[in-house]
C-alpha cells in the first residue's frame, strides 16, 4: 500500500516562509490530485490546496491567497506548499492527501510547523 | 461566507447507534458536494471512513454508512464501540477546486 512520505519539523520567525514536501513511497497515482489540509493545535481539520499533477492547476482556499503557492516537481513526484508570511496562527500540522475517489483518501503523517519568535 | 456545520459533539453509549451531520450555511448538500467523512484519534492522521456520499473506504466496519439526509450529509454508526470515540469530520466540494471541512463533531462513547 502507498504511502505519503513528508519532509520534517520546521521552527520558522514570524514573517519567513516555510516548504513542506510530500511524495507517496512508491512511483504510482502520479495523476491523482494532491491536497494539502492544516490543523491547529486543538483545532479541527482546514483544506488549504489543491494541485492536478497533470497540468500543475492549482485552487487555493481564500484566506490563503496570496502568501500559499503549491506545485509538483514531475521528475520526482515530489509535491510542494510553500506558505509565506508566517505569523503565530500558523503554527500547525500540515498534511498533504491523495485523491483517489473524489475525496482525501490517503494522508501523510503530517508535518508540524512552529512559527514563534 | 459559506460554512460548513457540525454538531460540536455527541455522546452515545456502548451498542447504540448515532448520527452525525453535515450542513451548510446556505443551499443543501447533494451528491454533488462530494461528501467525505474522517475519524480522527488524538495524535494521528485523519482516516478515512466514507467517500462519494455513501461508500466506505477499504476497511471500514459496516457499522459506519454515509447518507443524505433532507438538505445535509449523514454520517451513523449502528452499534458504536467504545473504539469509535474519536472527532469526525466531513469535507464537501464546494466547486471551483475548492474544497470546505467541517468544524469535527468529537464523539464520546460511554
Amino acid at each position: 500500500q502507498v504511502r505519503l512520505v513528508q519532509s520534517g519539523a520546521e521552527v520558522k520567525k514570524p514573517g519567513a516562509s516555510v516548504r513542506v514536501s510530500c511524495r507517496a513511497s512508491r512511483n504510482t497515482f502520479t495523476t491523482n490530485f494532491r491536497h494539502w489540509v492544516r490543523q491547529a493545535p486543538g483545532q479541527g481539520l482546514e483544506w488549504m490546496a489543491v494541485i492536478n499533477p497533470t497540468d500543475g492547476s492549482t485552487a487555493y482556499a481564500q484566506k490563503f491567497q496570496g502568501r500559499l503557492t503549491v506545485t509538483r516537481d514531475t521528475t520526482t513526484s515530489t509535491f510542494y506548499m510553500d506558505l509565506g508570511s508566517l505569523r503565530s496562527e500558523d503554527t500547525a500540522i500540515y498534511y498533504c492527501s491523495l485523491s483517489l475517489n473524489n475525496a482525501f483518501d490517503i494522508w501523510g503523517p503530517g508535518t508540524v510547523v512552529i512559527v514563534s519568535s | 461566507q459559506t460554512v460548513v456545520t457540525q454538531e460540536p459533539s455527541f455522546s452515545v453509549s456502548p451498542g447504540g447507534t448515532v448520527t452525525l451531520t453535515c450542513a451548510l450555511s446556505s443551499g443543501s448538500v447533494s451528491t454533488n458536494s462530494y461528501v467525505s467523512w474522517y475519524q480522527q484519534t488524538p495524535g494521528q492522521a485523519p482516516r478515512t471512513l466514507i467517500y462519494g456520499t455513501n461508500t466506505r473506504s477499504s476497511g471500514v466496519p459496516d457499522r459506519f454508512s454515509g447518507s443524505i439526509l433532507g438538505n445535509r450529509a449523514a454520517l451513523t454508526i449502528t452499534g458504536a464501540q467504545v473504539d469509535d470515540e474519536s472527532d469526525y469530520y466531513c469535507v464537501l466540494y464546494m466547486g471551483s477546486g475548492i474544497w470546505l471541512f467541517g468544524g469535527g463533531t468529537k464523539l464520546t462513547v460511554l
